[in-house]
């Protein structure tokens, strides 16, 4: 089973800051990597996948990177909407599907 | 427009059963798996198994085989969820989601309670 932890559980930050998220697998999944948002009481979206494909009607601050075991979301400018919960996801090794754990952007 | 509908909330006792739906509309509803993800409260996604309306191919987290049933019924584009024999600790939002080698589209989530 493909592990992934993401780092930090949570990050504080105020509005207009630059947001990094981390996503580390227990072994590589090449570019295989998808990122969700989840907004409190509503279902996950799609952010990236691809490791860094942007998904349709994402804005451009959204923007990933990584390949192999290591993997990275940034949001280049905080705006409100973007407090939130991000969870990385691998598909490398379909069937078996893993989610990380998550990291909750939150208001500093 | 994709969409995916699920049912509503359900408040079931420990030892009982349930069958979530999950309608697909906007798309081939047979052309994609459709992925079961369990949402504990206050914690994080878990993906339970992948459905394929086309061939009834199935595909299960081990976490959860024998623990849930998928199915489908085609004629009315919808995938279906079962859990059996209930406990408190099966009380979590459960979401599907249509898998275009990602999770591109989400339905809104079922909240199931467990509670004597």
């Amino acid at each position: 089973e493909i592990v992934l932890t993401q780092s930090p559980a949570t990050l504080s930050l105020s509005p207009g800051e630059r947001a990094t998220l981390s996503c580390r697998a227990s072994q590589s999944v090449s570019t295989l990597v998808a990122w969700y948002q989840q907004r409190p009481g509503q279902a996950p979206k799609l952010l990236i996948y691809g490791s860094s494909n942007r998904a349709t009607g994402i804005p451009a601050r959204f923007s990933g990177s990584g390949s192999g075991t290591d993997f990275t979301l940034t949001i280049s400018s905080l705006e409100p909407e973007d407090f939130a919960i991000y969870y990385c996801q691998q598909r490398s090794f379909w069937p078996a599907l893993s989610f990380g754990g998550g990291t909750k952007v939150e208001i500093k | 427009e994709v969409q995916l509908v699920q049912s509503g909330a359900e408040v079931k006792k420990p030892g009982e059963s349930l069958k979530i739906s999950c309608q697909g509309s906007g798309y081939i509803f047979t052309d994609f798996w459709i992925a079961w993800v369990r949402q504990m409260p206050g914690k994080g996604l878990e993906w339970m198994g992948l459905f394929h309306p086309g061939d009834s191919g199935t595909r299960y987290s081990p976490s959860f085989e024998g623990q849930v049933t998928m199915s489908v019924d085609n004629s009315i584009n919808t995938a279906y969820l079962q859990l059996s024999g209930l406990k408190a600790s099966d009380t979590a939002v459960y979401y599907c989601a249509r898998q275009d080698h990602y999770f591109d589209f989400w339905g809104q989530g079922t909240l199931v309670t467990v509670s004597s």
